[in-house]
């Protein structure tokens, strides 16, 4: 079964860039109709859609983080990233990578990852 | 962008009890939404996509209904591993946003 499994630091200095990556396993990334994501859950709050990646490096991102996101795919190591720069304590938060699928939905998630912002 | 909002806030109810979550677009999203679980420390997980149609593996005691703007999410009998919160997201345009979530906790 497909998995995705998020890695990167888990602690960032304010101004810095954040940068994590998402290993897809039991499946290829390069799959036509689906796309990869990332989205973000601050603190008890609802999660946050950052944006999402087509394996041939098409991208959309949410234009309120859109001047600082940077999202990428390596389809040799089946792996997508994203890094963020700029960072501040507001961008503290679990960061998940998920596929989103044929039904329009985020179907398959990774476990997530805490990244907090301070110095 | 397009807000969701979703009612209640929180909600206490007994293993048995049948209950109902309510999600509102601030504009039309014909069908495009859809409805996740997320338990203490995991990721959410689908449930319900395209306002009705249960994702695999769920129960069939969680379904959907709605359209346009007002959006249901009913679990027809309560299990003790219902208990987690809900979001609402729509697929209908990019961003793609979520609704700040309901918490269903036990009474």
């Amino acid at each position: 079964q497909l998995q995705l499994q998020e890695s990167g630091p888990g602690l960032v200095k304010p101004s810095e860039t954040l940068s994590l990556t998402c290993t897809v396993s039991s499946g290829s990334i390069s799959i036509s109709h689906y796309y990869w994501g990332w989205i973000r859950q601050p603190p008890g709050k609802g999660p946050e859609w950052i944006g999402n990646i087509y394996y041939t490096g098409s991208t959309h991102y949410n234009p309120s983080l859109k001047s600082r996101v940077t999202m990428s795919v390596d389809t040799s190591k089946n792996q997508f990233s994203l890094k963020l720069t700029s960072v501040t304590a507001a961008d503290t938060a679990v960061y998940y990578c998920a596929r989103w699928g044929l039904h329009n939905v985020f179907d398959i998630w990774g476990q997530g990852t805490v990244v907090a912002v301070s110095s | 962008d397009i807000q969701m909002a979703q009612s209640p806030s929180s909600l206490s109810a007994s293993v048995g009890d049948r209950v109902t979550l309510t999600c509102r677009a601030s504009q039309n999203i014909s069908d495009y939404l859809n409805w996740y679980q997320q338990r203490p420390g995991k990721a959410p997980r689908v449930v319900i996509f395209a306002t009705s149609n249960l994702e695999s593996g769920v129960p069939v005691r969680f379904s959907g209904t709605g359209s346009g703007t007002h959006f249901t999410l009913t679990i027809s009998s309560l299990q003790p591993e219902d208990y987690a919160t809900y979001y609402c997201q729509q697929s209908y345009a990019i961003p793609r946003t979520f609704g700040q979530g309901t918490k269903l906790d036990i009474k």
